[in-house]
């Protein structure tokens, strides 16, 4: 079974540039979530969707950002315009289970944004 | 708020046990989890721990829970080159019925000969 995946591993753009990451998680998953890990420091919460739905956007950090699942399938986030303080790396992860049990989210490899 | 804190370097010769630690702040945290991520890699779950338990073992992984403290450490025995990576202490925050996950920054862990 195919793990989540993302595209692209690496994007370097101009500030003021516009960037769509791309997000396919594991088939069936119905919760994508989306982190972004900026200069080392902590991995952070950015939005959750429920299949089509956002469920949770509490960690998005300004309109600068959007996000969409249409269909409920892969994700998208685009950032526009980007800025400097936006390099860093974004991860998404899905899981199968609404609440309970474990609800292991199991992680793409990332991609590595650099804002110049 | 919910915060989880992480030394952030660990070096250790290979063979001997590491030890990472992690404190978090939520007590009504679920779950708790040790995420690693290899160079170029993502993140990999390599093990959890529910919070009705003190201690969970998997084979060269021993995790430990003092939840009066609100402290989580992770013992890798036998440390190997192949251990050499980032290992992230997440706990689960349960929010509007469904979870996302806390990390911490992250432990650097260094293994040498």
């Amino acid at each position: 079974e195919a793990g989540v995946t993302q595209f692209p591993s690496h994007s370097v753009i101009e500030k003021g540039q516009t960037v769509t990451l791309r997000c396919d998680p594991i088939s069936g998953h119905d919760n994508l979530y989306w982190y972004r890990r900026v200069m080392g420091k902590e991995i952070k919460f950015l939005l959750h969707f429920v299949k089509e739905s956002k469920q949770d956007e509490s960690g998005m950090p300004n309109n600068r950002f959007l996000a969409e699942r249409t269909g409920g399938t892969y994700s998208t986030l685009k950032v526009q315009p980007a800025e400097l303080e936006d390099s860093g790396v974004y991860f998404c992860a899905s899981s199968p289970a609404k609440v309970g049990g474990t609800d292991t989210q199991y992680f793409g490899p990332g991609t590595r944004l650099t804002v110049l | 708020g919910e915060d989880v804190e992480q030394s952030l370097f660990l070096s250790v010769r290979e063979g001997d046990s590491s030890v990472i630690n992690c404190t978090y702040t939520d007590s009504s945290s679920t779950y708790l989890y040790w995420y690693k991520q290899e160079p170029g890699a993502g993140l990999q779950l390599l093990t959890y721990i529910f919070s009705n338990m003190d201690m969970k073992q998997d084979q060269r992984l021993t995790v430990l829970l003092n939840k009066k403290d609100k402290h989580l450490s992770l013992r890798i025995a036998d440390t190997q080159t192949g251990d050499s990576a980032i290992y992230f202490c997440a706990e689960r925050a349960f929010s509007g019925g469904y979870n996302k996950l806390i990390f911490g920054a992250g432990t650097r862990l260094a293994v040498h000969p």
